[in-house]
């Protein structure tokens, strides 16, 4: 079984409006993590947010942030008032903080992200 | 520059021949991390090193692949006698000491880009 699944292999917004990304994970680790990376098509991976498993807030970062819902093991990334920059991939991953080996991400397959003017 | 740095940025082998692909972490940071990025995917986990030591090799192939992070110098990722298949990009990231309720600085690198031909 995948432990982190996003649906949607692409997606279109419209600039200046807000998107949202999906990302379902599954573990039965009692505490993990959560990490978003954009990856535009130059290639490198940039961190974009985290989410700890006992945080209680949702997390934000800037025009990122994360919609955090335990009970349904998804870790939604929305971002607000797409630009064009933002066009690329983006990928959740998990770190499960018990189980496995303590350290290394598991990602997702990605979601292509395109911002159109 | 206290980022990670990876090189080569591209590396064409012929099939049989070695690849040697080298990371520098960031500057504090004693863990390493190797992944693969297949095409249209995300990246998948090989191998976790610390100085002179391999925590967890779980993800590479038992064949042809190998990994070391000496006292002194980069961490290397070698593939031996290369085929087709190996060619992906290989990003390496590096983080401080592992922490459980850290989002701690899975830096990554710009990746190495493997053709095999």
């Amino acid at each position: 079984a995948q432990k982190i699944t996003q649906t949607q292999p692409g997606m279109f917004v419209q600039e200046k409006e807000a998107v949202t990304l999906d990302c379902t994970y599954d573990t039965s680790d009692p505490s993990y993590g959560l990490f978003w990376y954009k990856q535009p098509s130059s290639g490198e991976m940039i961190f974009l947010i985290y989410q700890g498993s006992y945080d209680q807030q949702n997390a934000t970062e800037g025009r990122y942030s994360l919609n955090f819902q335990k009970a349904r093991k998804s870790a939604n990334l929305v971002i607000s008032a797409s630009q064009l920059g933002d066009s690329a991939m983006y990928f959740c991953a998990m770190r499960e903080n018990y189980g496995g080996s303590q350290g290394n991400l598991i990602f997702g397959k990605g979601t292509k992200l395109s911002v159109k003017p | 520059n206290a980022g990670v740095m990876q090189n080569p940025r591209h590396l064409v082998r012929r099939r049989g021949q070695e690849a040697r692909l080298r990371c520098s972490p960031m500057k504090g940071h004693s863990h390493v991390y190797w992944y693969r990025q297949l095409p249209e995917e995300g990246l998948k986990f090989m191998v976790y090193l610390q100085k002179e030591n391999i925590i967890d090799e779980s993800g590479m192939p038992k064949e042809r692949f190998s990994a070391e992070f000496p006292k002194e110098g980069p961490s290397i990722l070698r593939i031996q006698q290369v085929v087709r298949g190996d060619s992906a990009a290989y990003f390496c990231a590096s983080s401080p000491k592992f922490n459980k309720k850290s989002n701690y600085g899975y830096t990554f690198g710009s990746g190495t880009r493997l053709t095999v031909v």
